[in-house]
């Protein structure tokens, strides 16, 4: 085990719902960094954030958004949910957002879009 | 999209063998890890070697990196039934940071 813990593990939802997933990162770690996994693909980074403040955001739109609090837990935002947005959603946390870091991952939240 | 490629998508052996895996990627980077992602579930971290360094151990493991081919290697031996797992090798590109997973191998590992 990590020590970074996420919530939901499951969630269903229809198109166009909105949903927040939440992160709890490894205890002294500053960093978080969301991914999204589709089946059968590697993670996909979508954005990450040092000390609140996003730091870097991969090829998703602006319906996917986030938020890093003072404790560094974090969460993720999605509105007008669509189809292909069903996936395995996984943070990870690191102590700097160098890359050269160590990534520590939660055991994701399985989001199914129906 | 996706910088790493791994080699093969999938690879079964007999429990004892050793199993290599292979990643290709297409921009100068950092480093490079490899991850293992047990059923879809979280990853877990195993190897980390910078740009600056050829090869790397850890138990079981030997890593090997060739920045000029922009290719790396996991070598895995006396493979074990608990090493059935999928595996992604992930990129720090040097332009931006950001770290940028490759497809993955799944391994199966026969009794």
């Amino acid at each position: 085990e990590t020590g970074v813990t996420q919530s939901p593990t499951h969630l269903i939802k229809t198109r166009g719902q909105q949903v927040t997933l939440r992160c709890s990162s490894q205890s002294g770690h500053n960093t978080v960094s969301w991914y999204q996994q589709a089946l059968g693909q590697g993670p996909q980074f979508i954005f990450q954030y040092y000390r609140e403040e996003e730091n870097g955001r991969g090829n998703f739109p602006p319906r996917f958004s986030g938020l890093q609090f003072p404790n560094y837990s974090s969460e993720l935002n999605v509105n007008a949910l669509e189809l292909d947005d069903s996936a395995l959603y996984l943070c990870a946390s690191s102590f700097d957002f160098a890359g050269g870091e160590e990534q520590f991952f939660g055991p994701g939240t399985r989001l199914t879009v129906l | 999209s996706q910088q790493g490629e791994e080699d093969p998508q999938a690879l079964s052996i007999q429990e004892g063998e050793n199993a290599t895996m292979n990643c290709s990627y297409k921009t100068s980077i950092n480093n490079l890890q490899w991850y293992r992602q047990n059923s879809g579930r979280g990853l877990v971290h195993l190897i980390l070697i910078r740009s600056n360094e050829r090869e790397k151990h850890s138990g079981r493991l030997r890593v090997t990196l060739d920045t000029s081919k922009k290719s790396s290697s996991l070598l895995i031996t006396a493979s074990r039934a608990a090493d059935t797992a999928s595996y992604f090798c992930a990129t720090d590109a040097k332009r931006d940071d950001k770290i940028i997973f490759g497809k993955g191998t799944r391994l199966h590992i026969l009794p």
